[in-house]
């Protein structure tokens, strides 16, 4: 069965630094979602992307934070100023349709740790 | 916007009880309920989920009933087992929007 696949599967960083995740959506999903986890806490939504740009976003994901889809396979989420309040898991998510009934399926995640 | 709420925070069963995790939300305009289960360290994977135009759904052991009027819907495990420890995670679509809000979680023990 296809499955969301992420790297690094860690990340550790100094505070300042920017850090890049990556995804691999199920190949033939065409929505695309980041969301965080912070230890212990429920899984938060960030941003959601379709056709190129951002469908929506939430107010987690302010101007630090950006995604692109560098080419037909990738779906990158860039903190560009990293703080220690960005220590979380993250994941990527996709889904086939849209429309307030589709299923999405997350990745294994990438644990981030800003020290 | 659409607010989660999920109790109890953590349930403890002995193997073979059942478990029943609830949930409501606020936006009489949402339409998708999914439950995702996530083990320790590891990735939510969806369980079952329900749609507004139906009131109960079944899957072997798992059932989700969903209550529109009260705005509650309901996760049932029965014949629990060990290995069906973990944390679950309800969830809403708001009216209008495709993203889910998600509830705090239930941390499901299952002792055997």
């Amino acid at each position: 069965e296809p499955e969301v696949t992420q790297t690094p599967s860690h990340q550790v960083t100094q505070m300042g630094q920017e850090v890049i995740l990556r995804c691999v959506p199920i190949s033939n999903h065409l929505y695309f979602y980041w969301y965080r986890q912070i230890l212990g806490q429920k899984v938060e939504f960030l941003v959601s992307f379709y056709n190129n740009e951002i469908s929506e976003k939430s107010e987690i994901f302010d101007d630090q934070f950006s995604v692109e889809r560098p080419d037909g396979s990738n779906f990158t989420l860039k903190i560009r100023s990293t703080k220690l309040e960005d220590s979380a898991m993250y994941f990527c998510a996709s889904s086939e349709v849209t429309g307030g009934g589709e299923t999405q399926y997350f990745g294994p995640g990438t644990r981030l740790l800003v020290l | 916007g659409e607010n989660v709420e999920q109790h109890p925070s953590t349930l403890s069963v002995q193997e073979g009880d059942s478990a029943v995790i609830k949930c409501t939300y606020s936006d009489s305009a949402s339409n998708y309920f999914p439950w995702y289960k996530q083990e320790l360290g590891k990735r939510p994977q969806l369980i079952i989920d329900i749609r507004s135009n139906v009131g109960e759904k079944k899957d072997q052991r798992i059932a989700v009933t969903l209550n529109k009027t009260a705005k509650h819907f309901s996760l049932h495990i029965t014949e629990t087992q060990p290995e069906d420890s973990a944390v679950y995670f309800c969830a809403a679509n708001s009216g209008g929007s495709y993203i889910p809000t998600f509830g705090r979680g239930t941390s499901l023990i299952v002792h055997p």
